[in-house]
C-alpha cells in the first residue's frame, strides 16, 4: 500500500498563474479530502468527496479554488489565478468509511 | 504589518520520561477521536484512535484515554523518544462526517 499520493511535492509559481495539484488516493477508499495547512489558521479543510462526488465545499476559500475527482482514484485542487495568500502547504487525505484517514505528504506551495 | 501565527503549546521533556498530551473537544456528539503526529516537512500520520464506547485504548508505547464526561481526550505516550519530537493533533468527527482538528501541541523530546 502506497498510501496516499500527492505531486508536485514543492511548487513555486507567480502571482495570476493556475496552479494544479495532484491526489491519488488510497485504493478502495471511497472519501477524499483536501486540507490547508498555515501557520496563521492550522490545518483547514477545503473540500471533500465521497464517491467522486463533492459532498461540502464550504472550506473553499473563494472562486479561485476548484476541485474535481473525475474518478475514484485521482483528484485535482485547481487555483487559477493564484495569489501570495494561498501560499500554504496542502494535504489530501483518503478514508473509507468507519476507518481513520491517511494523509499525503503534502504539496507545499508558494505564490511569489 | 506583523503577522501573527499560531502559538502552539508545547510540552518540553527529557528522553525516557512519560509525556502526555491534552485535547479539549468541541462536539459532545463526537463519536470518534483521532491522535496525528506530525513531523517537520511531513503530512500527518495517524498514531491511535478511539470510538466514544471505551474510555481507554492501548497502542504501542501510546495509550489513548477519553473522558466524555469532561470531552477531554489525552494522549499518553511511554519512554519518550526524541523520534517521539513533532506536532501532536487531535481530531473528533461525528458519524461518518469529516474530522475536525484541534490547534495541536508541540513535543519537544532533549536527549
Amino acid at each position: 500500500d502506497a498510501g496516499v499520493i500527492q505531486s508536485p511535492r514543492h511548487e513555486v509559481t507567480e502571482m495570476g498563474q493556475e496552479v494544479t495539484l495532484r491526489c491519488k488516493p488510497i485504493s478502495g477508499h471511497n472519501s477524499l479530502f483536501w486540507y490547508r495547512q498555515t501557520m496563521m489558521r492550522g490545518l483547514e479543510l477545503l473540500i471533500y468527496f465521497n464517491n467522486n462526488v463533492p459532498i461540502d465545499d464550504s472550506g473553499m476559500p473563494e472562486d479561485r479554488f476548484s476541485a474535481k475527482m473525475p474518478n475514484a482514484s485521482f483528484s485535482t485542487l485547481k487555483i487559477q489565478p493564484s495569489e501570495p495568500r494561498d501560499s500554504a502547504v496542502y494535504f489530501c487525505a483518503s478514508s473509507l468509511a468507519g476507518t481513520h484517514t491517511p494523509f499525503g505528504s503534502g504539496t507545499r506551495l508558494t505564490v511569489v | 504589518g506583523e503577522s501573527v501565527g499560531l502559538h502552539l503549546p508545547t510540552l518540553s521533556v527529557q528522553e525516557g520520561d512519560n509525556s502526555i498530551i491534552n485535547c479539549a473537544y468541541s462536539n459532545s456528539a463526537s463519536d470518534y477521536f483521532i491522535w496525528y503526529k506530525q513531523e517537520s516537512g511531513k503530512g500527518p500520520q495517524f498514531i491511535i484512535d478511539i470510538r466514544s464506547n471505551m474510555d481507554k485504548r492501548q497502542g504501542q508505547r501510546v495509550t489513548v484515554l477519553l473522558n466524555k464526561t469532561v470531552k477531554h481526550l489525552s494522549l499518553q505516550i511511554a519512554a519518550t523518544q526524541p523520534g517521539d519530537s513533532a506536532v501532536y493533533f487531535c481530531a473528533e468527527r461525528v458519524g461518518y462526517s469529516t474530522l475536525t482538528f484541534g490547534k495541536g501541541t508541540m513535543l519537544l523530546v532533549s536527549p
